[in-house]
C-alpha cells in the first residue's frame, strides 16, 4: 500500500465549478500535511498547509481528519489557471518540512476548461 | 520566499557518462537539501537527504555509489549520476530548507528541476 494515496483523476471541469480532491495516508505518525501544485514539467509549489481545524485561502479550503487519516482540498469557482496536478504531501516532521522528509502522493490532474 | 536554482535545466548524454547537477540556495543558507526524482506520470520520490558538511542519507533502494551527493557548503549541493543509463532518464529536483535574513525557513523550497535524458 502506498504511504499517500490520491485519486489520480483526471478531473475535467468547466470554469466556475467546484472540485474536491481526496487523499489518504497510511502512517499514523505523520504530523505535517500539505497540498502542492505542480504544473507540467515544472517543480512543485506549496499551495497550502493543512491543519486539523481546517484552513481556507481564498478559493481553496483544506481539511484534515487525523482519525480517518484523510486530507481534502476544495477549489471553488475554478479558473483556467487552476489547471495543474495537485499533490498531497505528508511529513513525519513536526512544525515544518525541514524536520522530516516529504512523502508525495501520485497527484490528481485537474483540467479546467472554458 | 527563498529561491533555489538548479543547473543545468536539461541535459542529454550518452550511456556510460557521468552527469553533475547543481542545486543552489540563492538568498538563504540551506542547512538541509533534498534530492528527488520524478519519472513520467509518477510522483516525486525522495532519493536522499543531505545536511551541510555531513554524508547524505539515502532512501532504501537508491544506490549511493551511483548517485553521489555532495553538500560541502551552505548554498550548494551537487548530485552526480555516475555511469548513467537510459533507465536513469528522469526529472531530478532538489529542495532546500534553512535560514537567512534572521529568519528560519520551515518550508522546503524546490529548485526548477533538471531533465536528464540518457541515450
Amino acid at each position: 500500500r502506498k504511504e499517500v494515496e490520491q485519486d489520480p483523476g483526471p478531473f475535467n471541469v468547466p470554469e466556475g465549478a467546484t472540485v474536491a480532491f481526496n487523499c489518504t495516508y497510511s502512517n499514523s505518525a505523520s504530523q505535517s500535511f500539505f497540498w502542492y501544485r505542480q504544473d507540467c514539467r515544472k517543480e512543485p509549489k506549496l499551495l497550502m498547509s493543512v491543519y486539523s481545524s481546517g484552513n481556507e485561502d481564498g478559493r481553496f479550503t483544506a481539511q484534515l481528519n487525523r482519525a480517518s487519516q484523510y486530507i481534502s482540498l476544495l477549489i471553488r469557482d475554478s479558473k483556467l489557471s487552476d489547471s495543474a496536478t495537485y499533490l498531497c504531501v505528508v511529513s513525519r516532521g513536526a512544525g515544518g518540512t525541514s524536520y522530516g522528509k516529504l512523502t508525495f502522493g501520485q497527484g490528481t490532474i485537474l483540467t479546467v476548461h472554458p | 520566499g527563498a529561491v533555489v536554482s538548479q543547473h543545468p535545466s536539461w541535459v542529454i548524454c550518452k550511456s556510460g557518462t557521468s552527469v553533475k547537477i547543481e542545486c543552489r540556495s540563492l538568498d538563504f543558507q540551506a542547512t538541509t537539501m533534498f534530492w528527488y526524482r520524478q519519472f513520467p506520470k509518477q510522483s516525486l520520490m525522495l532519493m536522499a537527504t543531505s545536511n551541510e558538511g555531513s554524508k547524505a542519507t539515502y532512501e532504501q533502494g537508491v544506490e549511493k555509489d551511483k548517485f553521489l551527493i555532495n553538500h560541502a557548503s551552505l548554498t550548494l549541493s551537487t548530485l552526480t549520476v555516475t555511469s548513467a543509463h537510459p533507465e536513469d532518464s528522469s526529472f531530478y529536483i532538489c529542495s532546500a530548507s534553512g535560514q537567512g535574513g534572521g529568519r528560519y525557513y520551515n518550508e522546503q523550497f524546490f529548485g526548477p528541476g533538471t531533465r536528464l535524458t540518457v541515450l
